[in-house]
């Protein structure tokens, strides 16, 4: 059974600091993985997504690596700015699926303090 | 915005109500999903839709019914519900359920159970 673990659960920063958030997954056999952004309250906002044959992705401040047989992916926000507060979860959707299944990390809240 | 609405956003009920959720999705998706999630822990499929049939019930309890009438719209109808069923549910769409597409989710019903 696939296991998605995120470290740290919590993680505040000065503003400006780059931000490194990890996600690690037990099953190694996977299609892709995807990094969503969750403000307090809200839905889910999707920042990037790796297919299993990429080793990273990026949009503008953010890049997301991949090491598929490691069974790791990290997220690294360059420059955090307090708008950059949220809770961050990494989902991975194996290789075995057929039904649009995600399996989410418990997520990593962020705090960037001015 | 990312095109899928939920009604309403807050719910309180009793253990004796019924009540139904209601996700709508502007993109002109196929698919659609219910995901749960609790405090603490990471998100769970419930239900899967594409081209409005179910594909997925993930051992989720009878108390929870799905209704998806037409690929725009999916409703949660919900009775006889417990205390431990207060969560925030998510309601997300995508195109289809192949693996390169990535999913949008709407902003959520929080859910309090008394």
């Amino acid at each position: 059974k696939q296991e998605v673990t995120q470290i740290p659960a919590a993680l505040s920063v000065p503003e400006g600091e780059n931000l490194v958030l990890n996600c690690s997954f037990t099953d190694s056999a996977i299609y892709n993985l995807q990094w969503f952004r969750q403000d307090p309250g809200k839905g889910l906002t999707s920042l990037l997504l790796i297919q299993s044959s990429q080793r990273e992705q990026t949009s503008g401040r953010l890049n997301a690596s991949l090491d598929k047989s490691s069974g790791r992916s990290t997220l690294y926000i360059a420059a955090s700015q307090p708008g950059d507060s949220a809770t961050y979860l990494c989902a991975v959707r194996a290789a075995t699926d057929s039904w649009g299944k995600l399996q989410f990390g418990a997520g990593t809240q962020v705090v960037v303090t001015p | 915005e990312t095109g899928v609405t939920q009604t309403p956003r807050h719910l309180v009920m009793g253990m004796t109500n019924k009540k139904s959720l209601k996700c709508e999705q502007h993109l002109g998706h196929n698919a659609m999903y219910w995901y749960k999630q609790s405090a603490k822990k990471p998100l769970e499929l419930m239900f899967v839709y594409s081209l409005e049939e179910r594909v997925e019930n993930n051992s989720v309890p009878s108390r929870f019914s799905p209704e998806c009438p037409n690929s725009s719209h999916l409703f949660l109808h919900l009775h006889t519900l417990q205390p431990e069923d207060s969560a925030l549910y998510l309601c997300a769409s995508s195109q289809d359920r192949t693996v390169q597409e990535t999913q949008y989710f709407g902003p959520g019903t929080r859910l309090l159970v008394l």
